[in-house]
């Protein structure tokens, strides 16, 4: 089975805080993505990667930033947090050789984090 | 028109009721259908991966695609207290050499026993 881990369950931080997300998973997948959800919103990409060191933006990448030096860790950051950023964050990987895939994305347990 | 159209319910059944579970959408460009099932506090699980038009079945499960008229639905037959969760829906689309997912916003159901 597809294992994606998020290293926090519940982080909470205080608001200019940088903050930093990190997502590992173990099935060798080349993409990997970044999700907020929200109730009422559902759920809006923030951030992909589709290979080492590569990325691109999403649907809502404003304020924050990602950082994959290893295939199997993709890491999402919040320079400086906001209130507007509490949020139920996931992380989800599929395989492929390129930027298409016909797998569908497996998702971590999500961080539920908290800006005070 | 937003591109792909969930109620969001709640919906709340009693033990043992079919349920039916259904989105929309508005771009024909869409090619994979995906159902996830997401606990409380839980990332989303998927259930549910489709191609074509047509009806896919895994136990109790039925995912029913239907291209012509842009409708997907999940059916749950039998349903347990174990199937309280919300569902999302999900659709693919290739978009300039890269891939495009859009998630319904979900349906919350609670099987009460």
């Amino acid at each position: 089975d597809v294992k994606v881990t998020q290293s926090s369950r519940y982080l909470v931080k205080r608001t200019g805080e940088k903050v930093f997300l990190e997502c590992v998973q173990d099935m060798d997948h080349e993409n990997m993505f970044w999700y907020r959800q929200d109730p009422g919103l559902g759920l809006r990409l923030i951030y992909f990667s589709y290979d080492v060191k590569m990325k691109e933006k999403g649907d809502i990448p404003e304020g924050y930033s990602v950082s994959r030096e290893k295939k199997e860790r993709f890491s999402l950051i919040l320079e400086s947090a906001s209130t507007n950023q509490t949020s139920m964050y996931l992380c989800a990987s599929t395989p492929a050789p390129g930027q298409t895939s016909n797998q569908p994305q497996h998702f971590g347990d999500g961080t539920r984090l908290s800006i005070l | 028109q937003k591109e792909v159209e969930q109620d969001p319910g709640p919906l709340s059944v009693p033990e043992g009721a079919i349920v039916s579970l259904n989105c929309t959408y508005s771009n024909s460009a869409f090619q994979y259908f995906m159902w996830y099932r997401q606990y409380s506090r839980k990332g989303p699980e998927l259930l549910m991966y489709t191609y074509s038009s047509g009806n896919k079945e895994d136990g109790r499960f039925t995912a029913q695609v239907d291209k012509s008229s842009k409708y997907i639905s999940l059916f749950i037959r039998d349903s347990q207290p174990s199937d309280s969760a919300t569902y999302l829906c999900a659709m693919k689309r290739t978009q300039g050499g890269s891939e495009k997912l859009v998630f319904g916003k979900g349906t919350k159901l609670t099987v009460n026993p």
